[in-house]
């Protein structure tokens, strides 16, 4: 049982490049959710997902694109790569009720 | 709008020492609460969640609806509690975490 897991877990990527994140769970969750970790800023909150085939914004959306084709997978893309991006990026899942996140190990990523 | 506000960025206590970490919540409606914690470099897990109102790991937190808070609390503090905390809060329909800045307990020998 894997739960979450994320891919790539580092990239070094350069301005103006681009670069898809990809979340999987196999816990059969509805919700999944892409947050970034920053210095003293917590986590904040940068698309969402309520079910297969939606997507939503969440606190930090610009810049960030999101697709969730299948239920399993969320994927987040930066389509050009800027340095206020680097940061490490969290994926969670959670299923349609009160139980929590379940996250994934996270991607750390670095624009330069 | 809710808002979560984790005064402290950081905390350091002795060993044995009680250790007390805040949180104060801001939402208009029933918000359900959540505790995680993030040791080094590693993903968050859930600790705590108020509407279980259990104890894990030494730790427990209650709501104070009155006070707006969500306070973590342990009565003595091992070395292995040494990480970061976030306090969460969930409301509405869709299930949004909303997250603190964290603190960072640091527990000293």
């Amino acid at each position: 049982n894997a739960g979450v897991t994320q891919t790539p877990k580092f990239r070094v990527l350069k301005t103006g490049q681009s670069m898809t994140l990809l979340c999987a769970q196999d816990m059969n969750h509805e919700y999944m959710y892409w947050y970034r970790q920053d210095p003293g800023m917590g986590l904040r909150l940068i698309h969402y997902s309520v079910g297969e085939g939606t997507t939503a914004k969440g606190e930090v959306p610009d810049g960030y694109n999101v697709s969730r084709l299948k239920k399993q997978n969320f994927l987040l893309g930066l389509e050009s790569a800027a340095p206020s991006q680097t940061s490490v990026y969290f994926c969670a899942s959670s299923y349609l009720g009160s139980s929590g996140y379940t996250f994934g190990s996270g991607t750390r990523l670095t624009v330069v | 709008a809710q808002r979560v506000t984790q005064p402290e960025k950081l905390l350091s206590v002795f060993k044995g020492a009680p250790v007390e970490l805040k949180c104060n919540y801001s939402y208009s409606g029933s918000p359900e609460l959540f505790w995680y914690v993030q040791y080094s470099r590693q993903r968050l897990q859930l600790l705590l969640r108020h509407i279980s109102r259990e104890s894990i790991k030494g730790f427990t937190a209650d709501l104070n609806k009155g006070e707006t808070s969500f306070h973590l609390k342990k009565p003595f503090a091992q070395e292995e509690d040494s990480a970061m905390y976030y306090c969460a809060l969930s409301g509405g329909s869709n299930y949004k975490l909303t997250f603190g800045k964290g603190t960072l307990l640091t527990v000293n020998p």
